[in-house]
């Protein structure tokens, strides 16, 4: 059981570049999320989606775009980088039951030069 | 203001002593939960702990506990028989309506915990 998984697990970019990160859960889950993890600031939330076809924002949305074109599948996407998009994104997921508990999957490490 | 707040950024602990990181709250929520993360230095985050705000008694999972305040809004893990593999970083984080299904987490910025032989 993969549970969360995330690809790519690092990656550099150059100002202005674009890329798509990846998110894939095999745990049936309806809720996804991004998170962007910075040093001495813990995790802030992106975006998240309830469910196939839909997305919300969430506390840092600005620069970052995400589709949930597949119930398994969200992809944050970076349209033009920025330095101070260098961060640790995380993915993670949930049943959206109730008292449940959100998987993360392992990380993407993003250097923006 | 802070909704989650780890006052602790580091802590140090001889092995299979007890500790306690402390975490405290904000939410004018009735209904809320609250968990806790290890986050090794490996990078991956790891469900540790949760606690409802209605649940009458604290959590337990195996050497973790969840010192459950309400009046205090503190939520304090305790760490029994530290062991070396428990250096980590370790996140507090809530999500305000227990019940309403997928709300997002809010993260404290984490206490070091590092444990020496």
């Amino acid at each position: 059981n993969a549970g969360v998984t995330q690809t790519p697990k690092f990656r550099v970019l150059k100002t202005g570049q674009s890329m798509t990160l990846l998110c894939a859960q095999d745990m049936n889950h309806e809720y996804m999320y991004w998170y962007r993890q910075d040093p001495g600031m813990g995790l802030r939330l992106i975006h998240y989606s309830v469910g196939e076809g839909t997305t919300a924002k969430g506390e840092v949305p600005d620069g970052y775009n995400v589709s949930r074109l597949k119930k398994q599948n969200f992809l944050l996407g970076l349209e033009s980088a920025a330095p101070s998009q260098t961060s640790v994104y995380f993915c993670a997921s949930s049943q959206g039951t109730g008292q449940e508990t959100q998987y993360f999957g392992p990380g993407t490490r993003l250097l923006v030069l | 203001a802070q909704k989650i707040t780890q006052t602790q950024p580091g802590m140090f602990v001889q092995e299979k002593e007890a500790v306690t990181l402390d975490c405290t709250y904000d939410t004018s929520d009735q209904s809320y939960g609250l968990f806790w993360y290890k986050q090794p230095s490996s990078g991956e985050m790891i469900f540790l702990i949760y606690q409802g705000s209605y649940d009458e008694q604290n959590a337990t999972e195996g050497r973790y506990s969840l010192n459950f305040q309400k009046a205090r809004k503190s939520a304090n893990l305790v760490i029994s028989a530290s062991q070396l593999g428990d250096s980590a970083m370790y996140f507090c984080a809530m999500r305000e309506g227990a019940n309403q299904a997928g709300t997002a987490l809010i993260f404290g910025k984490g206490t070091t915990l590092s444990v020496s032989s």
